[in-house]
């Protein structure tokens, strides 16, 4: 089945430094993919939907500019986070669309970020 | 904005006993989605509902989708340790649009 694929599982990263989440669809070509954040035994809240070959459309609240999207192929898109402080420490989850499954919507394994 | 509202938010119960949990809405959805997150993995995705009134069954869970496709519920039968996780229902307002996430129902089922 479609399979999504997060990198890296987990990161620590110094307060100031920027670092960098891909989200690569396997087996299937994704034209949209989404990027949520998601707090301990809460929900997934979605950040911004991530369009290849266009700009990222963010939620509201979202700041684009803390929270660079690049969807640059059919397979990949990478979410970074710019000037990280400990409040971004957080799991991030991205997910995609595999039109040749109805649409379905597959979820990468997430990426855990501490801000230290 | 849509919302999904869903219920209970946490549940403890006993092995072998019957749960169900509830997502609504005021809006209508073309899909809904019923998900299963274990702590530090993604959702994994259980059923999709796209029919008013559909009933799928998946072991011992079952899944409804309201008739006018604004509500769906989830029922687990003799739960198991196994079962424990987080539950999330998500609904979809076209066929590849976004998706609105319930608030999660986190299930803990004791031995």
């Amino acid at each position: 089945g479609a399979v999504v694929s997060q990198h890296p599982s987990w990161v620590i990263c110094k307060s100031g430094t920027s670092v960098k989440i891909e989200c690569r669809s396997l087996d299937f070509q994704a034209t949209t993919m989404f990027w949520y954040r998601q707090f301990p035994k809460q929900s997934l809240m979605l950040m911004a939907t991530s369009n290849e070959g266009s700009k990222a459309t963010y939620e509201q609240g979202v700041e684009k500019d803390k929270f660079l999207i690049n969807h640059a192929s059919l397979t990949l898109s990478t979410l970074t986070v710019t000037s990280a402080h400990p409040e971004d420490s957080s799991f991030y989850i991205c997910s995609a669309s595999a039109q040749t499954a109805g649409n379905t919507i597959y979820f990468g394994e997430g990426s855990w970020l501490t801000v230290v | 904005t849509q919302l999904l509202e869903q219920s209970p938010q946490f549940l403890s119960i006993q092995e072998g006993e019957n749960l169900t949990v509830y997502c609504n809405s005021s809006s209508v959805f073309s899909s809904l989605q019923w998900y299963r997150q274990e702590p530090g993995e993604g959702p994994v995705l259980l059923v999709t509902v796209v029919t008013g009134g559909e009933v799928k069954k998946l072991k011992r869970l079952t899944f409804q989708f309201g008739d006018a496709r604004k509500d769906s519920s989830l029922h687990i039968t003799a739960a198991q340790p196994g079962d424990t996780g987080l539950y999330l229902c998500a609904g979809r307002s076209t066929n590849a649009g976004k998706s609105t996430f319930g608030d999660g129902t986190t299930l803990t089922v004791k031995p």
